[in-house]
């Protein structure tokens, strides 16, 4: 079955930008997302299609996806960002979540 | 605006069948796949399977073939997930999430459901 790995945690100053990775074989060649989720909260959707931004999503969020990496940037980290990120991408009609990335803003 | 209301927190015993309704509001029931993920305790998120609406076809994760099944009433726009043979492994917060096809996204999120499976 197909998996997708992320880092347990990143750690970012504020104002600093912040990178999480999410690898899978050959995920380039499909489309990820990524979804927020801040304690006792519903995922959010932060980006899809690779790059594109739901409305209402600042600009700081940013993602890219080539080879076997797609990643999440978030330039200018503000401490509302601090929340768990989960990349995720489909596997014929099966839907594939990584572990998830805790992001500290310290 | 779109809504996804589920049922309430439910305890059972394992051994057991729980079944936990997603009412669907602020838009076409009918017109979006409707996901099920779950979340066990400080844990990741996992997609368990879903439903066409439309159709009643249904598509699941490998690991909860046979012992999970999604169903709906469009009658009422409702989708339910059932889950048999309860463990304690399976103690979660299920969520619905609406599907997009047009980004491939799960766009809306109900407010989850804390199943716990104890003896």
């Amino acid at each position: 079955s197909y998996e997708l790995t992320q880092p347990p945690s990143v750690s970012v100053s504020p104002g600093q930008t912040a990178s999480i990775t999410c690898s899978g074989d050959k995920l380039g060649d499909r489309y990820a997302c990524w979804y927020q989720q801040k304690p006792g909260q519903s995922p959010v959707l932060v980006i899809y299609q690779d790059t594109k931004r739901p409305s209402g999503i600042p600009e700081r969020f940013s993602g890219s996806n080539s080879g076997n990496t797609a990643t999440l940037t978030i330039s200018g980290t503000q401490a509302m960002d601090e929340a768990d990120y989960y990349c995720q991408a489909w596997d014929s009609s099966t839907g594939v979540f990584g572990g998830g990335t805790k992001l500290t803003v310290l | 605006q779109v809504q996804l209301v589920q049922s309430g927190a439910e305890v059972k015993k394992p051994g057991a069948s729980v079944k936990v309704s997603c009412k669907a509001s602020g838009y076409s029931f009918i017109g979006h796949y409707m996901d099920w993920v779950r979340q066990a305790p400080g844990q990741g998120l996992e997609w368990m399977g879903r439903i066409n609406p439309n159709s009643g076809g249904t598509n699941y994760a490998q690991k909860f073939q046979g012992r999970v099944t999604v169903t709906r009433d469009t009658s009422i726009s409702t989708a339910y997930m059932e889950v048999t043979r309860l463990r304690s492994d399976d103690t979660a917060v299920y969520y619905c999430a609406m599907y997009s096809s047009t980004s491939k996204t799960l766009d809306y999120w109900g407010q989850g459901t804390l199943v716990t499976v104890s003896s």
